[in-house]
């Protein structure tokens, strides 16, 4: 599986935006780039995906470097509700029997 | 939409019994489910992907004969840990993948079990 690696933790303070970086330089033509949070004592839950183009969704953004060899999260205003580890993980787009493997992803923590 | 739900939430069990957990999904069928785990402070690790009407796929170090594994319909699947130890104590969380292109390609994930073996 193609590997991501994100910052171990990150900071904001409510209502500013964040932005969420990862980098995965060995992805393929046919990757996507996924992102899902995990909030304490919970599931994860998706975020947002995209392939090339810069993707928006009532939830975030997603800022796809053009030779995707890196990719951006953007919460636009953060709330405490959005504290949460945020994973970055490319699944392959070959087919639809596909594994996601999670990384440790970023902590974020946002301050009142 | 898009809801899967785990039951029971949290489980604490005697050494040496066994555990069931099911997962559901609430609002459509999945062909394909998967089962996680979580200890502590680290990620999420796939232990097996279950499929409907055929054998689990286990990832690698998973034994399949203390965690089995079955899907028995397009809505359930359910994961039972057999001879349960302090060791097996972890959070157990499972996805799964609608068959239908209406909730798209994704994974919606359960709220997660805990499991704590005394």
């Amino acid at each position: 599986d193609a590997k991501t690696t994100q910052p171990n933790s990150m900071e904001s303070n409510e209502e500013e935006p964040v932005h969420l970086p990862c980098n995965h330089s060995t992805i393929s033509g046919t990757d996507y780039i996924h992102w899902y949070r995990q909030l304490p004592s919970q599931g994860p839950e998706y975020v947002i995906h995209g392939l090339t183009s810069n993707v928006n969704n009532r939830m975030a953004s997603l800022a796809i470097a053009e030779d995707r060899k890196s990719s951006t999260l953007i919460l636009h205003r953060a709330t405490l509700r959005d504290a949460a580890v945020y994973y970055c993980i490319l699944r392959d787009g070959g087919g639809s029997n596909y594994k996601l493997t999670f990384g440790k992803g970023t902590l974020l923590t946002v301050n009142p | 939409g898009a809801v899967v739900s785990q039951h029971p939430s949290r489980v604490i069990c005697k050494s040496g019994t066994s555990v069931k957990i099911e997962c559901r999904s609430l609002d459509f069928q999945a062909t394909t489910m998967f089962w996680y785990r979580q200890f502590p402070k680290q990620s999420l690790m796939l232990m097996a992907t279950s499929n409907e009407g055929s054998k689990a796929t286990y990832e690698q170090g998973v034994e399949k004969d203390k965690f089995l594994i079955n899907h028995a319909s397009l809505t359930l699947s359910t994961l039972t840990v057999t001879s349960a130890h302090p060791e097996d104590s972890s959070f157990y969380i499972c996805s799964a993948r609608p068959n239908t292109p209406r909730f798209g390609n994704e994974q919606y994930f359960g709220p997660g079990t805990r499991l704590t073996v005394t």
